[in-house]
Order: C-alpha cells, then sequence, then structure tokens
C-alpha cells in the first residue's frame, strides 16, 4: 500500500528566505511523485513530478524538489520565498498499475511574513 | 485549450437527498477522477473512469457512482447524503491512466449537507 506523511502541517517564513516542505512516501513499487498547490478557493496546481528519471526535480516558479529512494523523502524546496508562494501544498504519491491510484498527503500550509 | 470545469459552484442538499456534480474533462483527455477534500484535508480518491468505464476505486461507498460519456465528460452521483459528505468535490483529467501522468484539477464543487 502506499501513503504520504507531509511533517508539517504548517510553515511559516519571511519574505526572501528559503523555503523547505517536507515529505516522506511509502510504496511496494517504482512510484511517481507530484508537488501540487492549492490557493483559496483555487483549483490544484502542479508544480512539478518525479517519474523516474533525474532525481532532482524543477518545477514551475522556482520550486524544485529532490527525489531521494534511500531516505523514501521528496522535499520540496524554493531559494527564496515570494509572498505569492502562500497557499497549501500537496504532496502526491502514484503507484504503477491499472489505473492512476493517487494518494494525497494531509497537506502543509505555507504562510510568507513580509 | 479549455481547462476542466466543474458545475455547480455551489450546493446545498438535506441530509438524504441525492445529488449530481458535473465535471468537463481538459481537451484531449480521456480520464477522469473524482475527489472529496474534507475541510482541512487532502482529496482522497473517490474513482476514476476511462473511456466510459470505472476502472478504480478508492474507500467509499456504493451510494458514490459515477457516469462517463462519450465525450469524456462525467458526472458523480451522490445517493442518501450524509452530514459527513459535506466537502470540496474535486474532479481532474488526464490523457491516460499512467501513474507518470499528471493530473489537470477542476475548480471544484463545495457541497453542504445540513
Amino acid at each position: 500500500a502506499q501513503s504520504v506523511t507531509q511533517l508539517d502541517s504548517h510553515v511559516s517564513v519571511s519574505e526572501g528566505t528559503p523555503v523547505l516542505l517536507r515529505c516522506n512516501y511509502s510504496s511496494s513499487y517504482s512510484p511517481s511523485l507530484f508537488w501540487y498547490v492549492q490557493h483559496p478557493n483555487k483549483g490544484l496546481q502542479l508544480l512539478l513530478k518525479y517519474t523516474s528519471a533525474a532525481t532532482l526535480v524543477k518545477g514551475i516558479n522556482g520550486f524544485e524538489a529532490e527525489f531521494k529512494k534511500s531516505e523514501t523523502s521528496f522535499h520540496l524546496t524554493k531559494p527564496s520565498a515570494h509572498m505569492s508562494d502562500a497557499a497549501e501544498y500537496f504532496c502526491v504519491v502514484s503507484d504503477p498499475g491499472g489505473y492512476q491510484k493517487v494518494t494525497f498527503g494531509t497537506g502543509t500550509k505555507l504562510q510568507v511574513i513580509p | 485549450e479549455t481547462g476542466v470545469t466543474q458545475s455547480p459552484t455551489h450546493l446545498i442538499k438535506t441530509r438524504g437527498q441525492q445529488v449530481t456534480l458535473r465535471c468537463s474533462s481538459q481537451s484531449g483527455h480521456n480520464t477522469v477522477s473524482w475527489y472529496q477534500q474534507a475541510l482541512g484535508q487532502g482529496p482522497q480518491f473517490i474513482f476514476q473512469y476511462y473511456r466510459e468505464e470505472e476502472n478504480g476505486r478508492g474507500n467509499f461507498p456504493p451510494r458514490f457512482s459515477g457516469l462517463q460519456f462519450p465525450n469524456y465528460s462525467s458526472e458523480l452521483n451522490v445517493n442518501a447524503l450524509e452530514l459527513d459528505d459535506s466537502a470540496l468535490y474535486l474532479c481532474a483529467s488526464s490523457s491516460g491512466t499512467l501513474s507518470s501522468y499528471e493530473q489537470y484539477f477542476g475548480p471544484g464543487t463545495r457541497l453542504t449537507v445540513t
């Protein structure tokens, strides 16, 4: 069975400082991993995805994530936070199979302080 | 390219009633998934439709059912509504069922059951 643990429910950073959102996963297979962002009253938007190619994945808006199989982690980072980054972030795991069996983490709410 | 759309935006129903939510998939996408997102939680997978057939289901009772039409749009039906069914219902489309394919989400339908 697959599962995702987002280690922090809330993260607060000052504008211009680095962002780190932590995610650990569990899977019996070689999963695909995703990070999605959800702004208030808006739909989920894909930030980036890992699908067994390069372990360092670059996404939109300056975000990137590193897949570490030995640590079963897929942490999301950004060198410098912007006010517009304030939102909820979801780590997602998807095992291979007959359908897209997707499991979302519980989310991390990012607050950016001016 | 038209994105994923959902209707209605908001809905209020009474316990015991039935509800139908609608989703239009993104152009060129043949796979639609439905998710339930309770307040403060991550989305939970309900089921997925591929080429008009249900091809995967999460841990939801049979009173949650769906349809996919030849144009790949979809409906989610919930019978005998319960208070716990109050949530944001998200629809997502993708170009296939591979786990590596990203999903494109609609803005959701907010269902309130009183």
